[in-house]
């Protein structure tokens, strides 16, 4: 159990709809990532947040947005959806923002747009 | 442009013998090298990490090899086990002066291995 915990860990939606997933980091965590793994692509960057700021994006459609609260925990929306969407979306935690910090990482949330 | 890669999609070993996963990285700004264990449908687990002023960092079973000019790393397994089996995703960070561009982690495409009885 590394720390992280998202929910919810499945959801299926249709094409056009919009959904919400969760992450919290691990206790003392100050940076959270968001990063997708499609069936046949690695695992991809999305975006990063430090202590409750924007630091990095990376592909990142405009579709989707994310935050992270003054609690920590982090919400990643994603709107309009299309079947190319399904995927695993995995939340990550470090305690800083810079390298040299070990990110871990949740257990995913799987999403399937039908 | 792939920044990291892992050229063996798969690799497979006998139980009891070293498992040697191996990673190629182009960028020469990554300073901190870390590996992954993943099973199916589950989030990648930490195994073990290297700074680039190391060459060599050692955990139980786990070995990982840092070879700067060559921009190689390699992870040893000694020795495997049956438990090992899963895909092994090499990943780097570092690589600008924003701090959060730094931190994130580009992946390898990994390396499925399988350790035969």
């Amino acid at each position: 159990d590394s720390g992280v915990t998202q929910t919810p860990k499945h959801l299926i939606t249709a094409t056009g709809q919009r959904v919400t997933l969760r992450c919290s980091p691990r206790s003392g965590d100050l940076s959270v990532y968001w990063y997708q793994q499609s069936l046949d692509q690695g695992l991809q960057f999305l975006i990063h947040y430090y202590n409750g700021e924007e630091r990095a994006k990376g592909n990142i459609l405009e579709r989707f947005s994310a935050q992270q609260f003054p609690d920590l925990h982090s919400e990643l929306n994603l709107s309009s959806l299309e079947l190319g969407d399904s995927a695993l979306y995995f939340c990550a935690s470090s305690l800083g923002p810079t390298s040299g910090n070990t990110i871990y990482f949740g257990e995913g949330s799987w999403l399937t747009v039908v | 442009d792939q920044q990291v890669k892992q050229n063996s999609p798969s690799l497979s070993v006998q139980e009891g013998r070293i498992s040697i996963l191996n990673c190629d990285y182009t960028n020469s700004m990554f300073d901190y090298f870390l590996w992954y264990k993943k099973y199916p449908a589950e989030g990648p687990t930490f195994l073990i990490s290297i700074s680039s002023i190391k060459d060599k960092n050692e955990d139980g079973r786990f070995t990982v090899f840092l070879n700067k000019s060559a921009k190689h790393l390699s992870l040893h397994i000694v020795p495997s086990q049956p438990g090992d089996s899963a895909v092994y995703f090499c990943a780097a960070s570092g690589g600008g002066r924003d701090t959060g561009t730094a931190s994130k982690l580009t992946f390898g495409t990994g390396t499925r291995l399988q350790v035969t009885l």
